[in-house]
């Protein structure tokens, strides 16, 4: 069946990076975007940004620039996010999720999540 | 930056129609998206394109938009549907941006 397995949690300090992994599995892994949107404890949804899976064209939040790096790897189909210089609002459950093409918001599948916590 | 804006709760009785609603400048241009987030789990689609349901979504799901507005309507809302609701879209901008509404808490009892 189409899934996205993510890694598990991480604890990271303040300023140190953390790289959140999203394997796919069940469909064609190039024929689709990767998106990634985060939820701090007790807050909504957050858009991070996308990346296409077929030749690693990315979108990222204007907030996030500088900080996210989101590339793919077709050759074992996991998609990563890397965030840098973390800060403690950057706690959150990290999701990744599935972009069909010609539909860049429509996030059909939905990894698991991953929660990162930034603590000194 | 851009905004959507959500009522924070909808309360409706089982059997009644909920309606949440989502603002937005750009919405007359940009279509709405739903998603449903229930306590613990991963969200789902459930409206896309302002008001096409994905396969396995229950037909009392349905989305509209007009001008400004667009409006996730539940018809005959049952006790499992008790979630808190996402709209979903991007602005107007060149650098095209996603944006999550504030989220509605759908409180169905």
């Amino acid at each position: 069946q189409v899934q996205l397995v993510q890694s598990g949690a991480e604890v990271k300090k303040p300023g140190a990076s953390v790289k959140v992994s999203c394997k796919a599995s069940g469909y064609t892994f190039t024929s689709y975007g990767i998106s990634w949107v985060r939820q701090a404890p007790g807050q909504g949804l957050e858009w991070m940004g996308w990346i296409s899976a077929y030749n690693g064209n990315t979108n990222y939040a204007q907030k996030l620039q500088g900080r996210v790096t989101m590339t793919t790897d077709t050759s074992t189909s996991t998609a990563y996010m890397e965030l840098r210089s973390l800060r403690s609002d950057d706690t959150a459950v990290y999701y990744c999720a599935r972009v069909p093409p010609l539909m860049l918001d429509a996030f059909d599948i939905w990894g698991q999540g991953t929660m990162v916590t930034v603590s000194s | 930056s851009y905004e959507l804006t959500q009522p924070p709760s909808v309360s409706v009785s089982p059997g009644q129609t909920a309606r949440i609603t989502c603002s937005g400048d750009a919405l007359p241009k940009k279509y709405a998206y739903w998603y449903q987030q229930k306590s613990g789990q991963a969200p789902v689609l459930v409206i896309y394109e302002d008001s096409k349901r994905p396969s396995g979504i229950p037909e009392r799901f349905s989305g509209s938009s007009s001008g400004t507005m667009a409006t996730l309507t539940i018809s005959g809302a049952q006790v499992e549907d008790e979630a808190d609701y996402y709209c979903y879209s991007t602005d107007s901008s060149g650098n095209r941006q996603g944006v999550f509404g504030g989220g509605t808490k759908l409180t169905v009892l």
